[in-house]
């Protein structure tokens, strides 16, 4: 079946980039997603990109796709302590009635 | 503003009881979709619904009943035979299928 892996953690310098990390399985995917939860909360939606596409850039976040590996990336430039959350990557499972296959997410901490 | 509504924030249950938990969203979006979140488990799919009066088990289904009688609204009752129900259930609704979802805020149940 579909899986998508992240890394659970990930703690970076307050100024510097962040590089999250997602691997997918199902090679049928139409749009790959990003996420953003904070404590307490719901999941936002950060930003997607359509398969066709190597890149996309919003603002501070950059998305890397890499459809030969299955490698998807967010990059979020000079990360702030509002950025600390859990970001989770997902995929739709080429249009299964079931929806988005979600990764576990990956818990940003922010050092100062 | 549209968007949708989970409610309540907090609940509290005794064990042997049911419970509803409340989904509405006023996005006029045909699927919605019901998550369980515990710690370093990611979300899993309970239930989720692509149109009116048709809904389907997700991966962690037992325990659980929904409705869907209405577009707007996609209730969730955990019953008695849910042996560990304290978690975070997350509500989700998109306008189809490959689509991304919006997310309510999330209900946080704990058995006392």
């Amino acid at each position: 079946g579909e899986d998508v892996e992240q890394s659970l953690f990930l703690s970076v310098r307050e100024g510097d980039s962040s590089v999250i990390n997602c691997t997918y399985t199902d090679s049928s995917s139409t749009y790959l997603y990003w996420y953003k939860q904070e404590p307490g909360a719901g999941l936002q939606l950060l930003t997607y990109i359509f398969s066709n596409m190597d890149m996309k850039q919003d603002q501070r976040l950059t998305v890397l796709l890499n459809k030969k590996d299955k490698h998807l990336s967010l990059r979020i430039a000079d990360t702030q302590t509002g950025d600390s959350a859990i970001y989770f990557c997902a995929e739709d499972s080429g249009g299964g009635a079931d929806g988005l296959t979600f990764g576990k997410g990956t818990h940003l901490i922010i050092q100062p | 503003d549209g968007g949708i509504t989970q409610s309540p924030k907090y609940l509290f249950r005794k064990e042997g009881q049911n419970v509803t938990l409340s989904c509405e969203q006023n996005l006029n979006h045909d699927a919605m979709y019901w998550y369980r979140q515990d710690p370093g488990q990611g979300l899993r799919l309970i239930y989720y619904s692509q149109i009116v009066n048709d809904f389907q088990k997700g991966d962690i289904a037992e325990g659980y009943s929904v409705s869907r009688e209405k577009k707007e609204s996609f209730p969730l009752t955990v019953t008695s035979a849910q042996k560990n129900p304290t978690a975070f259930y997350l509500c989700a609704s998109s306008p189809g299928i490959s689509y991304g979802y919006t997310f309510g805020s999330g209900t946080r149940l704990t058995v006392v």
